[in-house]
């Protein structure tokens, strides 16, 4: 079957970094996206990864080891407003989108 | 950058009542649009596929005369929510993907459903 897991919960220090970890197993692989979903709303790209290694974008960074079925989230320097979930999703052979559950971000002054 | 829409954005309805929710694309034509239902503290979980001028293609346990779509033209697709209950009560999300481009989906803002 197509599994993501991804930690349910985190809790990080405003201005501090925090990593999150996505692993997968899935039919194919088309690459790996990273959605942030702030309470009732939409998700919003965050990044998208479909080559090995780390892409850098501003605060946020995004990593992949296809080999692992590995990939993280890098939040620097965070603020207030990064509170929120932060869904793992990986498009399968089918381009369709396998979706993890999310991690529930908290930051804390 | 591309942008969906969804209508309305909160609905309360009475159990046993239709509901209908628009999806549109207001800037590209998506070919193939998805539906999906959020309940609290949960991941998103696609209901169905659709794909411009056919039949949507829905997931398993998704009851295809229970939630209807169509997706008559390249901007917009509909979900109708019939005879909906309490239970039915979710977020419900569409994402459009633009013709060639696999790989992206953009996301509407979502449709709060309460029934009552």
């Amino acid at each position: 079957g197509q599994n993501i897991d991804q930690p349910t919960e985190m809790t990080a220090t405003e201005g501090a970094i925090v990593q999150i970890n996505c692993t997968y197993q899935t039919s194919g692989f088309n690459g790996l996206f990273w959605y942030q979903q702030h309470a009732g709303e939409a998700p919003t790209f965050l990044s998208y990864n479909v080559l090995d290694g780390l892409e850098e974008k501003g605060r946020f960074s995004s990593f992949l080891s296809r080999s692992k079925g590995y990939s993280y989230l890098l939040l620097k320097e965070l603020q207030m407003k990064d509170s929120a979930s932060y869904l793992c999703a990986v498009m399968d052979s089918n381009y369709q989108l396998i979706w993890g559950a999310g991690t529930k971000l908290i930051i804390k002054p | 950058g591309a942008v969906v829409s969804q209508h309305p954005s909160r609905v309360i309805c009475k159990s046993g009542t239709s509901v209908k929710i628009e999806c549109r694309s207001l800037d590209f034509q998506a070919t193939t649009m998805f539906w999906y239902r959020q309940f609290p503290k949960q991941s998103l979980m696609l209901m169905a596929t659709s794909n411009e001028g056919s039949k949507a293609t829905y997931e398993q346990g998704v009851e295809k005369d229970k939630f209807l779509i169509n997706h008559a033209s390249l901007t917009l697709s509909t979900l109708t929510v019939t005879s909906a209950h309490p239970e039915d009560s979710s977020f419900y999300i569409c994402s459009a993907r633009e013709g060639g481009q696999l790989e992206t989906q953009y996301f509407g803002p979502g449709t709060r459903l309460l029934v009552l």
